[in-house]
């Protein structure tokens, strides 16, 4: 039973575009969400992270959208850079109940095409 | 540059071998953890250190044996593991547990069992 779904596997984006990820879940307990950042051969880079108590989280060409009622939550890269070209991890932070563990999303692969 | 150092990067082993993968960071962090990431997945939880004490053990068999000397150090002990064992193994580390603060990724060691 995944808990958080990235329904979307793969994404393609003209350079200078929106990037938009989608990230949904299930368990409303989720209180923190996080996006990393996977380039092949190498680990997770945090990328910008959101509390469930706010809606919009802005760091630079990102920003991270939670909509709690939906259980959804998006990242929007603007402008995309060939650099940008990785697989992409929404995560969730359980409450102490569940021990404070991340739960990660599937992934989407990014390619920004020059 | 990550700040979570991983040795060795790679790592192959006979299902009869003893081998250790180190994880190091010096950032302050007080939890610690240990993933495995299959390919084409996301992480898998598989340890955390609290306070350089075992806090979650997600299950995983005994061949893999955890071990947090310092607040800063973190080892897995490999033992007699079998081929579905290759992987990476990524190691993190957060500020404290409980806290919404974001974990940060070594680069892993991929591990290959024959």
């Amino acid at each position: 039973d995944q808990q958080v779904k990235q329904n979307s596997p793969s994404l393609s984006v003209q350079e200078g575009r929106i990037s938009i990820l989608n990230c949904d879940y299930t368990n409303s307990m989720f209180d923190y969400f996080l996006w990393y950042k996977k380039y092949p051969a190498e680990g997770p880079t945090f990328l910008i992270s959101i509390s469930s108590i706010k809606d919009k989280n802005e760091d630079g060409r990102f920003t991270v959208f939670l909509n709690k009622s939906a259980k959804h939550l998006s990242l929007h890269i603007v402008p995309s850079q060939p650099g940008d070209s990785a697989v992409y991890f929404c995560a969730a932070k359980g409450d102490k109940a569940a021990g404070n563990k991340l739960t990660f999303g599937g992934g989407t692969r990014v390619l920004v095409k020059p | 540059d990550t700040e979570v150092t991983q040795t060795p990067k790679h790592l192959v082993m006979g299902m009869t071998n003893k081998k250790s993968l180190k994880c190091e960071q010096h950032m302050g962090h007080r939890a610690m953890y240990w993933y495995k990431q299959k390919a084409k997945k996301p992480p898998e939880l598989m340890f955390v250190y609290s306070y350089e004490k075992l806090s979650i053990n997600e299950s995983v068999p005994s061949r893999f044996s955890p071990e947090c000397p310092n607040s800063s150090l973190l080892n897995l002990h490999l033992h007699a593991l079998q081929p579905e064992d290759s992987a990476l193994y990524l190691c993190a580390s957060s500020q404290e547990r409980l806290s919404n603060q974001p974990q940060h990724f070594g680069d892993g060691t991929r591990l290959s069992i024959l």
